[in-house]
């Protein structure tokens, strides 16, 4: 498997709705990445995590909060959004020696 | 931190045209440069990457140079076909951002609308 991928696909979800975003990888990497993407707007990396642990947080608001249950899952937990949270949440991920950063598909995200 | 400019932010060519995106860096450290395309509503891939002891890499029609001393990179495309239509990003990484696990950080340019007119 060589893919990144995002479940769900879209998501809509009130203020104070909890929802969670998944990302799962099979290419036996051991970093992985969340990012936040406004439309026409470069990807905003948002948390790094290298051997599972938290090791970037770009300091993103509480209500946004990650997790990584193993080498190849990583979840974003979301709770009392805002609608300028309304985005494309990218996930991707890096090889130990490697340079390149896979991404996935997204999880377009809409807060009403 | 590292900083990324990118130029121009949106650019027209005729199909069959050739296409230059410029990308500068402030980090003279940085050492790796991807090229990212994305497509509307689709994931950003990369295309061609180059690192700091390479001063060119081309990939069929996908060329990228890199000037360190000037502290600049360009992505160039020839013989552009409409499907090369995107937003195109470039990014550095400066080393002091490389974790163990091989978790590093990025830094995106602004993005380029390429559009590739019939």
């Amino acid at each position: 498997d060589t893919e990144v991928t995002q479940t769900p696909k879209h998501l809509v979800m009130g203020m104070t709705n909890k929802k969670s975003l998944k990302c799962e990888q099979h290419m036996g990497h051991r970093a992985m990445y969340w990012y936040k993407q406004k439309a026409k707007k470069p990807p905003e990396l948002m948390f790094v995590y290298s051997y599972e642990k938290l090791s970037i947080n770009e300091s993103v608001p509480s209500r946004f909060s990650p997790e990584c249950p193993n080498s190849s899952l990583l979840n974003l937990h979301l709770h009392a959004l805002q609608p300028e949270d309304s985005a494309l949440y990218l996930c991707a991920s890096s090889q130990e020696q490697g340079f390149e950063q896979f991404f996935g598909p997204g999880t377009r995200l809409t807060v009403l | 931190g590292e900083n990324v400019e990118q130029h121009p932010s949106t650019l027209s060519v005729q199909e069959g045209d050739s296409a230059v995106i410029k990308c500068t860096y402030s980090d003279s450290a940085s050492n790796y440069f991807p090229w990212y395309k994305q497509e509307l509503g689709k994931r950003p891939q990369l295309i061609i990457d180059i690192r700091s002891n390479v001063g060119e890499k081309k990939d069929q029609r996908i060329a990228v140079t890199l000037n360190k001393t000037a502290k600049h990179f360009s992505l160039h495309i020839t013989e552009t076909q409409p499907e090369d239509s995107a937003v195109y990003f470039c990014a550095a990484r400066p080393p002091s951002f490389i974790l163990t696990g091989g978790g590093n950080k990025l830094t995106f340019g602004t993005g380029t609308q390429l559009k590739v007119e019939l």
